[in-house]
Parts: structure tokens; sequence; C-alpha cells
């Protein structure tokens, strides 16, 4: 079975610092790997994913994560944290052959302060 | 090209009583999912339909919720009798195929159970 564990649940940054994200994940084969942002009262919406091409992966609205095989890790990065990317952040795994079910970590709350 | 539609919003119960919820997806879209995203953790999911047929129920409780899609387009998720511990938001997705990455999520319903 696949699971992701999210390092901190609430990030505090200043605007235009940089943002760091943890993930780490377990999986027994290769995943596939999404980052999605909630903003309040709304769904959710994918920002990247990776499905096993290139290992750095560039998203949405400046972010990008590096998937690294050694560490079991996807964390998501962003150089210059914007007032705007106040949200919630999931990370989530699958697996090909699973009906490609997400299972998504407990999300991290991103606060960017002025 | 409209989005995944959810109503109601927000529903107010009290335990014991019944409750649906209705989603309808995005045109042509063959996949839909509903989860569920209780406070502080991240969406699970309960069902995964693919046209008007269950590819995946196993997280679903059987004895008191129950979904159905109809001629592979809206869908409706019940709860009856609802408990306290189903409080929660309930997000429906779709998707054009399996593939995770296309996964559309509507903007939720928030369900309180007094």
């Amino acid at each position: 079975a696949q699971s992701v564990t999210q390092l901190g649940s609430h990030v505090s940054v200043s605007e235009g610092a940089l943002v760091l994200l943890r993930c780490n994940y377990s999986s027994s084969v290769p995943p596939y790997l999404f980052w999605y942002v909630q903003y309040p009262n709304q769904g959710l919406q994918l920002l990247l994913k990776y499905t096993s091409a290139a290992t750095l992966v560039k998203g949405i609205n400046g972010f990008e994560a590096e998937f690294k095989k050694s560490e079991t890790s996807f964390h998501l990065t962003k150089p210059s944290a914007h007032m705007s990317d106040a949200a919630e952040y999931f990370c989530a795994v699958t697996l090909r052959g699973s009906n490609y079910k997400l299972t998504f970590g407990k999300g991290t709350l991103l606060t960017v302060n002025p | 090209e409209a989005g995944v539609a959810q109503s109601p919003r927000y529903k107010i119960i009290e335990k014991r009583q019944s409750v649906a919820f209705w989603c309808n997806p995005i045109s042509g879209h063959a996949t839909l999912y509903w989860y569920q995203q209780i406070l502080g953790q991240g969406p699970k999911l309960l069902i995964q339909f693919q046209n008007n047929g269950v590819v995946d129920d196993s997280q679903l409780p059987k004895d008191r919720f129950s979904a159905e899609r109809l001629k592979g387009v809206d869908s409706t998720l019940k709860i009856q009798p609802a408990k306290l511990e189903d409080s929660a938001v309930y997000l429906c997705a779709s998707s054009l195929d399996r593939n995770p990455d296309t996964q559309y999520f509507g903007p939720g319903t928030r369900l309180t159970v007094l």
C-alpha cells in the first residue's frame, strides 16, 4: 500500500521568501506523485505531477518539485512567495494498476506574511 | 468549459437524519469520484465510478453510505442515518479517463452533523 507524509501542518513565510513544503512517500513500486492546492471554500486544483519522466517537475504559479528516489521525497518549492500563495497544499500518491486511486497526505497550510 | 458542479454547498442536519449530495461532472468525463475530507485531513476516496459502474468502493461505509450514478452522468451520494463523525466536506471529482492527473474537483459540500 502507498502513503504520503507531509512534514509540518503549518508553514509560515514572508512575502518574497523561499517556499518549501515537504512530502515523503512510501511505495513498493514506482509511484506517481502530485501536489494539489486548495483555497478556502474551493475544491482542489492540480499544481504539478510526476509520472516517471523528468525528475524535476514544473507546475503552475511558479511552483516546482523534485522527485528523489533515494530520499523517497517529492518536496514542493517556489523561489519567492506571493500573498496569493496562501492556501492549503496536499501531496498525493498513486500507483499504476491501482485504478489510479489517489492517497493524500494531511496537508500543509501555507501562510504568507507581508 | 463548465466545471464540476455540486449542491448543496452547505448542509446542517441532526444525527440520525438522512442527507443527499448531488454532483454533475464535466461533460464527457467518464470517471467520477466522491471524496470525504474531514477537518485537518486530506481527502479520502469513498467511491469511484467508471461510467455507471463502480470501480472502487472499498472505503465506503456501506451500512450508512450509498451512491449511484444512473445513466453514467450525474451522481448522488447519500448518508442514512448520519453520525457526528460524518461531519466533513464531500468533494466530487471527474476525469476524462483513468489518469489521475486529469481529475477536476468541484467546490465540495460542507456537512455539519449536530
